[in-house]
């Protein structure tokens, strides 16, 4: 069965420093691997998403993430942190193992604050 | 409308009252799916459908919960004898990908945040 754990629960960082919200994943299956963000009082919206293609993806916001087999591991990374990234960011993998429904399963999320 | 809706966006109940919540996906997405996030928590998956049929159901807690999706579009989450431990987010998410193709995102509404005192 697959698995997600975020290793941190609140990350904090200053405005222009690296950002870095760290995700292991176990899954018997090649993963596909998502990385979601909640804004307060707002949707989970889709950052990223790794699907077996190249394994350094970036997606919106300036927010990428490299995928490491060797290191079951899919984590978040952004250059320089800008006071709007504050927010919730949840890793997920889709459970592949089920009839490829779509399902995904989420880790315990990771709060990001900016300091000014 | 451009994206997922959910109603009511909050719902107060007491304690052993029925609740029901809506979810309205983007038109012409086949794949529907309940999640419930706690506080300080990620989204735990309840039940998915493909079209009209509940393909796994798998998530719901207990014979309390129960969700249908009539028409393959609109989606109602029924929750029966509602407890304290009930209270969460419900989010409602949809996407195009059928069984067996899921490489696409889901795309999530705001939530249906229940409070059950």
């Amino acid at each position: 069965a697959q698995s997600v754990t975020q290793l941190g629960s609140h990350v904090s960082v200053s405005e222009g420093a690296l950002v870095l919200l760290r995700c292991n994943y176990s899954s018997s299956v090649p993963p596909y691997l998502f990385w979601y963000v909640q804004y307060p009082n707002q949707g989970l919206q889709l950052l990223l998403k790794y699907t077996s293609a190249a394994t350094l993806v970036k997606g919106i916001n300036g927010f990428e993430a490299e995928f490491k087999k060797s290191e079951t591991s899919f984590h978040l990374t952004k250059p320089s942190a800008h006071m709007s990234d504050a927010a919730e960011y949840f890793c997920a993998v889709s459970d592949r193992g089920s009839g490829n429904t779509g399902k995904l399963i989420f880790g315990q999320g990771t709060t990001l604050q900016v300091k000014p | 409308g451009a994206g997922v809706s959910q109603t009511p966006s909050n719902k107060v109940t007491e304690k052993g009252k029925y609740v029901e919540l809506r979810c309205d996906p983007i038109s012409g997405h086949t794949a529907l799916y309940w999640y419930r996030q706690s506080l300080g928590q990620g989204p735990e998956f309840l039940i998915y459908f493909q079209g009209t049929g509940a393909a796994d159901d798998s998530g719901l807690p207990n014979d309390r919960f129960f969700a249908v999706r009539p028409e393959g579009s609109v989606s109602t989450l029924k929750i029966q004898r509602t407890e304290r431990g009930d209270s969460a987010v419900y989010l409602c998410a949809s996407s195009q990908t059928a069984t067996g193709a899921n490489t696409g995102e889901l795309f999530f509404g705001e939530g249906s945040r229940l409070t059950v005192l």
